[in-house]
């Protein structure tokens, strides 16, 4: 069975910092891109950043480039995604995701997710 | 940024009439190599999403085959034959032709 499992959310400061990581099972992980999706409370789903499969191919969106940082471990089969200088409007669960092998990457969008771990940016 | 305008945005429907969510993105999907990355996802209440269907029509195991895609270039359609009560859930469109990958706003569908 497929499995994707986040963990690290948690309440942290404005200019905070947090580290997530997302421990992955029952696939062969260095041979799929995988990504970091986002969902406000009460809002809709927003893509954060991906990774292809080697690693060195990253993507980032407009709102976390420049504090956000995605890695993976493909030793461990775990994904990561270091967050600085965290802002209010960062709350949110964050899921990690399962995008395609090769070329596909995240092109077919993902299809395992995790259950998601809370990020709460509060004062 | 491709920007994916979802209607309606809340759908009440009757249980085992048909439903239908319309997608549309602000510039072609089609991707250079001929394929078009259009997405759908469902998302029930207090659930992770999960992924319905993939490069337009293309359905994902176990999902019912009430459930179908189509559409071209900008234009897409999800279309539901026969609601169920297990088909209230948040229901997305992604594409993934271009960087950012980008969602839909969302469309509710509840039972009336």
């Amino acid at each position: 069975d497929v499995q994707l499992a986040e963990s690290g959310g948690g309440l942290v400061q404005p200019g905070g910092s947090l580290r997530l990581s997302c421990a992955a099972s029952g696939f062969s992980f260095s041979s799929y891109a995988m990504s970091w999706v986002r969902q406000a409370p009460g809002k809709g789903l927003e893509w954060v950043s991906a990774m292809s499969g080697s690693g060195g191919i990253i993507y980032y969106a407009d709102s976390v480039k420049g504090r956000f940082t995605i890695s993976r471990d493909n030793s461990k089969n775990t994904l990561f995604l270091q967050m600085n200088s965290l802002r209010v409007e960062d709350t949110a669960i964050y899921y990690c995701a399962k995008g395609g092998s090769g070329s596909t990457g995240t092109k077919v969008g993902f299809d395992c997710w995790g259950q998601g771990t809370l990020v709460t940016i509060s004062s | 940024d491709v920007v994916m305008t979802q209607s309606p945005l809340s759908l009440p429907v009757t249980l085992g009439q048909p439903a239908s969510i319309s997608c549309r993105s602000s510039q072609s999907l089609v991707y250079s190599d001929g394929n078009t990355y259009l997405n759908w996802f469902q998302q029930r209440p207090g659930q992770s999403p999960r992924r319905l269907i993939y490069k337009v029509s293309n359905r994902d195991s176990g999902v019912p085959d009430r459930f179908s895609g189509s559409g071209s270039g900008t234009d897409f359609t999800l279309k539901i034959s026969r609601v169920e009560a297990e088909d209230v859930a948040v229901y997305y469109c992604m594409q993934g032709s271009h960087w950012p990958r980008t969602f839909g706003q969302g469309t509710k569908l509840e039972i009336k």
